[in-house]
């Protein structure tokens, strides 16, 4: 069975700085998908990043990045250059290779970004 | 913004009554998955469709819940009769793909609150 888990519950960090989250997860597929989530105070989710599990390299988009670390089973979020708006509540997410799975999701890191 | 439309955006029932939410999917995706987040910040993946198709249900989804996504309308997701136990954030995710390299991307949920 598939498990996310993410043992930090809250990430306070000043404005223009690095915030580092951690995932971990559990399958027994060789093929997964994992992402990132953000949901803001008002409830919106929204789609961050993807690392597909055969993929070496970590996945960048803006100003977020990876660290995949297969051996580990581990996903970590670096955001840089923090922002007051990316306060928010941040959720890592895994699919397997399977048809018409749904997400597993883990239960989400609040990150407050204070000026 | 979402481009995955939800309504309502509250919905409060008193216990034993029909809960009914809908949802549009993002132009041109053909998969919506439906979710339940409760307070704890736990997802549980409720059911999914590639247009009018169930692709994949839980058991719970089964018995008290219901979803449809006819040709030309919203989808929506119905339960029967509510519990205390339904009160969370119902989110519906869409889709290009039901493969699991394909991002999902939310709505901004229905907030059912059962009395």
């Amino acid at each position: 069975a598939q498990k996310v888990t993410q043992t930090q519950t809250s990430i306070s960090v000043m404005e223009k700085t690095t915030v580092t989250m951690d995932c971990v997860y559990e399958t027994q597929d060789s093929s997964y998908f994992l992402f990132w989530y953000k949901q803001t105070a008002s409830g919106e989710i929204v789609f961050l990043i993807r690392q597909d599990s055969y993929k070496k390299e970590n996945a960048t988009v803006g100003h977020y990045s990876l660290n995949f670390q297969k051996p580990k089973s581990s996903i970590g979020l670096i955001i840089t250059a923090t922002q007051i708006e990316d306060s928010a509540v941040y959720f890592c997410a895994m699919r397997e290779g399977n048809y018409a799975q749904g997400l597993t999701f883990g239960l989400g890191t609040r990150v407050s970004v204070f000026p | 913004n979402s481009k995955v439309i939800q309504t309502p955006r509250y919905l409060v029932k008193g216990q034993g009554q029909k809960a009914k939410m809908r949802c549009i999917p993002e132009k041109g995706h053909p998969v919506v998955f439906w979710y339940q987040q409760n307070k704890n910040n736990e997802f549980k993946f409720l059911i999914n469709f590639q247009n009018q198709e169930v692709l994949q249900q839980i058991d719970m989804t089964e018995k008290r819940f219901s979803a449809e996504c006819p040709s030309n309308s919203p989808c929506s997701l119905e339960i029967q009769s509510s519990e205390a136990g339904d009160s969370a954030l119902y989110l519906c995710a869409s889709s290009l793909s039901p493969w699991g390299l394909y991002e999902q991307y939310f709505g901004p949920g229905t907030r059912l609150t059962v009395l």
